[in-house]
């Protein structure tokens, strides 16, 4: 149990372009999911924090209109990389909660960006 | 806010040794610490999670121990397969369930060769 889907698992892209990601969860409910960014060989780090309903709360130093969040349904969650640029270039993972259950992640998204 | 410190970086032995990797944390108010390991490419994957209210958890090969006055959790893999091979993740978070956000330390490269 406790599947997360994540979609698409690798863009490529024109420098320019906005790029959209989504996070389900398949099999529960998710009142919270969690968008992170990951360098090569480096650490997660956390984006924002998306709750059903209601706007994210982003950490510190990430653009809200650069890396816009819907977390329209209990279900899904969606990342928009707007206007992307190479710097933009990155592992994007999410993941998901319910209950007292431990995050799960999404098998994350390589986005490229040319 | 939390700051979560790993090491080593890089870990190498051989099969059937063990391995133990050490993070400390800042904040005296996080109280769940659990454990990713992610393979190349992969999604991050919970082996092992521990709550302030324990000191030490264990699950077959793997275990956990937590000393809440120094401020420092383990993680200790007995038996080493090659199979063990990955990047493996603490994190902390304030919260007992999975809608608190979790800060990860830096990661350590384990390496276990036949």
């Amino acid at each position: 149990g406790a599947v997360v889907s994540q979609h698409p698992s690798w863009v490529i892209c024109k420098s320019g372009t906005s790029v959209k990601i989504e996070c389900r969860s398949l099999d529960f409910q998710a009142t919270t999911m969690f968008w992170y960014r990951q360098f090569p060989k480096q650490s997660l780090m956390l984006m924002a924090t998306s709750n059903e309903g209601s706007k994210a709360t982003y950490e510190q130093g990430v653009e809200k209109d650069k890396f816009l969040i819907n977390h329209a349904s209990l279900t899904l969650s969606t990342l928009t990389v707007t206007s992307a640029h190479p710097e933009d270039s990155s592992f994007y993972i999410c993941s998901a909660s319910y209950g007292d259950q431990p995050q799960h992640f999404g098998d994350g998204t390589r986005l490229s960006i040319l | 806010g939390e700051n979560v410190e790993q090491h080593p970086s890089t870990l190498s032995v051989q099969e059937g040794d063990s391995a133990v990797i050490k993070c400390t944390y800042s904040d005296s108010a996080s109280n769940y610490f659990p454990w990713y390991k992610q393979e190349l490419g992969k999604r991050p994957q919970l082996i092992i999670d521990i709550r302030s209210n324990v000191g030490e958890k264990k699950d077959q090969r793997i275990a956990v121990t937590l000393n809440k006055t120094a401020k420092h959790f383990s993680l200790h893999i007995t038996e080493t397969q090659p199979e063990d091979s990955a990047v493996y993740f603490c994190a902390a978070s304030k919260g007992n369930t999975g809608f608190q956000k979790l800060v990860f330390g830096t990661g350590t490269r384990l390496l276990v060769s036949p």
